[in-house]
């Protein structure tokens, strides 16, 4: 049962452009979501995180974007530049324990033309 | 700041032999967590360790253990290798106040061949 999902395994952005990164989740308890790149052979590295009580966080040219009802999340970057091409995944999490357990999504390839 | 930091970076081992793997997380981060990442499976949640004690775990096997020392630092432990535990192994570390839900750090990664 894939509680965090993307549904696109890629997504291809002319340079300058926008991209928007999909996210959904199914277990309600998440509340606490986090978008991560990641560079094959390397650990994620840490972009953008939105707290449930949020709707909106931008970070420079990254934006994310939480609709609670619909259970979806999207990332925006703006303008993609070509350094941008990576996987993406983004991760949800509920406090469990007082602890920390990231589930996430499949990833999503994003490549940003020249 | 030094990031996390994982070793050994690469590693080759036999189907039936066991494997430690070393995470010293951020200095003053006090949670560590493991993840295994697989083509098929993604990334996956292994286990958590707080001061000195697993709080979350995955849906692994038992041959899956880890452990954490006084200085936060972190192994983990497969005993047994099957050629499906061949994957990139990722530690990540936070601060972990318990009041509020905190970013996890990742380390570079510890790939792991089972032949």
């Amino acid at each position: 049962d894939q509680q965090v999902k993307q549904n696109s395994p890629s997504l291809s952005v002319q340079e300058g452009r926008i991209s928007i990164l999909n996210c959904d989740y199914t277990n309600s308890m998440f509340d606490y979501f986090l978008w991560y790149k990641k560079y094959p052979a390397e650990g994620p590295t840490f972009l953008i995180s939105i707290s449930s009580i949020k709707d909106k966080n931008e970070d420079g040219r990254f934006t994310v974007f939480l609709n609670k009802s619909a259970k979806h999340l999207s990332l925006h970057i703006v303008p993609s530049q070509p350094g941008d091409s990576a996987v993406y995944f983004c991760a949800a999490s509920a406090r469990k324990n007082a602890g920390n357990m990231l589930t996430f999504g499949g990833g999503t390839r994003l490549m940003v033309k020249p | 700041k030094a990031g996390v930091t994982q070793t050994p970076r690469y590693l080759i081992k036999t189907r039936g032999q066991q494997v430690t793997l070393s995470c010293s997380p951020i200095s003053g981060h006090r949670s560590v967590s493991w993840y295994q990442q697989t083509p098929g499976q993604g990334l996956q949640f292994l286990f958590e360790y707080f001061s000195e004690t697993q709080r979350n775990k995955g849906n692994f096997p038992g041959r899956f253990s880890g452990r954490q020392f006084s200085n936060s630092r972190s192994e983990m432990n497969v005993s047994t290798l099957e050629l499906g535990d061949s994957a990139l192994y990722l530690c990540a570390s936070s601060f972990l106040t318990g009041m509020i839900q905190e970013t996890q750090y990742f380390g570079p990664g510890t790939r792991l061949l089972v032949l």
